[in-house]
């Protein structure tokens, strides 16, 4: 089956630590997105990356760093400098980098800061 | 300013009675038009997407959405409520290369 895994599905951490969420797609897609959904927000754009090696910053970037080593994959770390990591977090894919393309979606990782 | 807005945050049908969930956007540019359903602590999910196609799109599960460029709205109907409906809706817009995510409308389906 095709698709956007993310793992893991819910996470805890502690205060001042490091985290590295997973983002994995088959899809053969050059495009990888990272969101963040606070309730009542919607989806804020956290990253993304058009092409392997490359990656832009979202509205939301602070705190938050990527990289783009392989097509298929695009991991998202959250750093001990987020002041409210809390949230749940979302990655998505497209085939044609630009917005234009539809985006496929992970099933998202909780992410909660104790 | 490109943005988009839904304007109701929280919708409540009886099951069987039709559903109207309601997008407005602003653009410059000819937009791309979607909306997404995403069910609790899963990701979204597509329903239909306005390209500049017909004007009228059909989606899954009996959904349907209506782009009127006059009232640059997009609102997201079916024609019966079932109690799997029940989620968070998302209109997106997408203009140049810029996408939007509207907040939001939770569904709530009532037996």
């Amino acid at each position: 089956d095709g698709g956007i895994t993310q793992s893991p599905k819910y996470l805890f951490r502690k205060e001042g630590q490091n985290v590295t969420l997973s983002c994995e797609q088959n899809l053969n897609h050059d495009a990888m997105y990272w969101y963040r959904q606070d309730p009542g927000q919607g989806l804020r754009l956290i990253y993304y990356s058009q092409i392997v090696n490359d990656f832009q910053k979202g509205d939301i970037a602070e705190g938050y760093s990527v990289s783009r080593e392989k097509k298929e994959s695009f991991p998202l770390t959250v750093t001990s400098a987020q002041k409210n990591p809390t949230a749940f977090y979302l990655c998505a894919s497209s085939s044609i980098p630009g917005a234009r393309d539809t985006q496929y979606f992970g099933p998202g990782t909780r992410l909660t800061v104790l | 300013a490109q943005s988009v807005t839904q304007l109701d945050s929280h919708v409540s049908v009886s099951e069987g009675t039709p559903v109207l969930l309601r997008c407005n956007y602003s653009s410059s540019y000819s937009p791309s038009l979607f909306w997404y359903v995403q069910h609790p602590n899963k990701g979204l999910q597509l329903l239909l997407k306005y390209t500049s196609a017909a004007t009228l799109v059909k989606g899954i599960n009996g959904f349907e959405a209506e782009f009127k460029k006059s009232e640059t709205s997009f609102h997201l109907t079916k024609p019966s409520a079932h109690m799997s409906d029940a989620a968070e809706y998302f209109c997106v817009v997408i203009t140049g290369n810029q996408f939007y995510f509207g907040t939001g409308t939770s569904l709530t389906v009532i037996p």
